[in-house]
């Protein structure tokens, strides 16, 4: 299994282009989650989807649209990219939302920068 | 909703000596989990130790051991024999089980001294 890979590592951005941070896992997990890290400060969850047509918001959705048309793959997509959201994307992934506490597998990362 | 609270941005400890990182958090649930995360330079996110919070029971794996006082809400991470390859980026973190998130704290660097 390659578990939970995220493409590409490193993306610099204009402001106001669009880009999409992809994810993907092997492990037929239901729950896929995304979330950024900002410095001096702990991830933050962006948006989640508890299977495939789901998908739900988490702490700070703004500027960010999500879709999960299969289980495998959960693309994160800026529309307009600002400088606010030069951060470190993280993928992660588990069984089911109930298995998050249980075991919760992450991607390598993504680092943005927007300028 | 939930919080979680690291006071201390940076520790430093002499190797083989044994560090504390501390941890608060708040939660209106009473079935919930807590978690340790260790973020190495690599930036991998790695599952040091988890709790959950209907055991008394502290958790331990290997050097790694917390202290969780449920009623202070209180989860702290006690490294033992600190080695060079613990220094990384350590969260804590929460999650209520009728949820669909984690919860992390800002984060607390460990140096390990040689």
């Amino acid at each position: 299994n390659a578990g939970v890979t995220q493409t590409p590592k490193f993306q610099v951005l204009k402001t106001g282009q669009s880009m999409t941070l992809q994810c993907a896992q092997d492990m037929n997990h239901e729950y896929m989650s995304w979330y950024r890290q900002d410095p001096g400060m702990g991830l933050r969850l962006i948006h989640y989807s508890v299977g495939a047509g789901i998908t739900d918001q988490g702490e700070v959705p703004n500027g960010y649209n999500v879709s999960r048309s299969t289980t495998e793959d959960f693309p994160l997509r800026l529309l307009s990219a600002a400088p606010s959201q030069t951060s470190v994307y993280f993928c992660a992934s588990s069984y089911s939302r109930r298995e998050i506490g249980h075991e919760q597998y992450f991607g390598p990362g993504t680092r943005l920068t927007v300028t | 909703a939930q919080t979680v609270t690291q006071s201390q941005p940076e520790m430093s400890v002499q190797e083989a000596e044994t560090v504390t990182l501390s941890c608060t958090y708040d939660t209106s649930e009473s079935d919930y989990y807590l978690f340790w995360y260790k973020q190495p330079p690599s930036r991998q996110m790695i599952l040091v130790i988890r709790q959950e919070a209907y055991k008394q029971q502290n958790a331990t794996e290997n050097r790694f051991s917390v202290n969780f006082q449920k009623a202070a809400k209180s989860f702290s991470l006690k490294i033992s024999d600190s080695q060079l390859g613990d220094a990384a980026m350590y969260f804590c973190a929460s999650l209520e089980t009728s949820g669909s998130r984690l919860t992390f704290g800002e984060g607390t660097q460990l140096t390990v001294n040689p």
